[in-house]
């Protein structure tokens, strides 16, 4: 198995750009996680899906942030417009529905650089 | 409001020497806690998982204890090498949502 696929890894954009990250979860999890992770506030969970429906978006910071998951095996994180304090790397994981271990697997992140 | 502590600085061992890392948590009864290892520019990855009604769990060199009364685990790893140097981060996790702790980076002297 590939892992968690995300593309881009880098991304440099200026201010008021949109941006779009994107996220493949592992084959046959039906649980996927959007994180951002910066020095200051560490790894804060975005928002998450249950078989491609939002569960909790409470972790969105703002309007300018949305996620849609259209199908099982895709899921996509816009910032429209961007901001310089959207700079951070952001991860998507993903988690079989074995709840007895909780473990999710992590992509290796895009790092977002907006000037 | 819920916060989880972990040594905010690094921590340097001496190889073969045993690390000991800290995760103390306060508003917050996770039904388990997981910890996570993750190297620079590399997404974590997961360790292991303690469940609130054990005391103690082990993996290979590694050693997991929970103390719901304290609020705190502990993260043992044995016989330490440079290998073992990264960050470590632990997570409470209470129905399908977990919380991250901002980790601690352990550094292995040769």
């Amino acid at each position: 198995d590939a892992g968690v696929i995300q593309s881009p890894r880098h991304e440099v954009t200026e201010m008021g750009q949109e941006v779009t990250l994107r996220c493949k979860p592992i084959s046959g999890h039906n649980s996927l996680f959007w994180y951002r992770q910066t020095m200051m506030r560490g790894l804060e969970l975005l928002i998450y899906f249950n078989n491609n429906v939002p569960i909790d978006d409470s972790g969105m910071p703002e309007d300018r942030f949305s996620a849609k998951m259209p199908n099982a095996s895709f899921s996509t994180l816009k910032i429209q417009p961007s901001e310089p304090r959207d700079s951070a790397v952001y991860f998507c994981a993903s988690r079989h529905g074995d709840r007895r271990t909780y473990e999710q697997y992590f992509g290796p992140g895009t790092r977002l650089t907006v000037t | 409001s819920q916060k989880i502590e972990q040594n905010s600085e690094a921590l340097n061992i001496q190889e073969g020497k045993t690390a000991t890392l800290t995760c103390n948590y306060t508003n917050y009864s996770p039904a388990y806690l997981q910890w996570y290892r993750q190297d620079p520019g590399r997404g974590p990855v997961f360790l292991l998982l303690i469940r609130e009604n054990e005391k103690e769990k082990r993996k290979e060199r590694l050693k997991v204890t929970f103390d719901t009364t304290l609020k705190q685990s502990l993260f043992h790893i044995t016989a330490s090498q440079p290998a073992d140097s990264a960050t470590y981060l632990c997570a409470l996790v209470r129905g399908d949502k977990i919380i991250f702790g901002k980790g601690t980076r352990l550094h292995i002297l040769p």
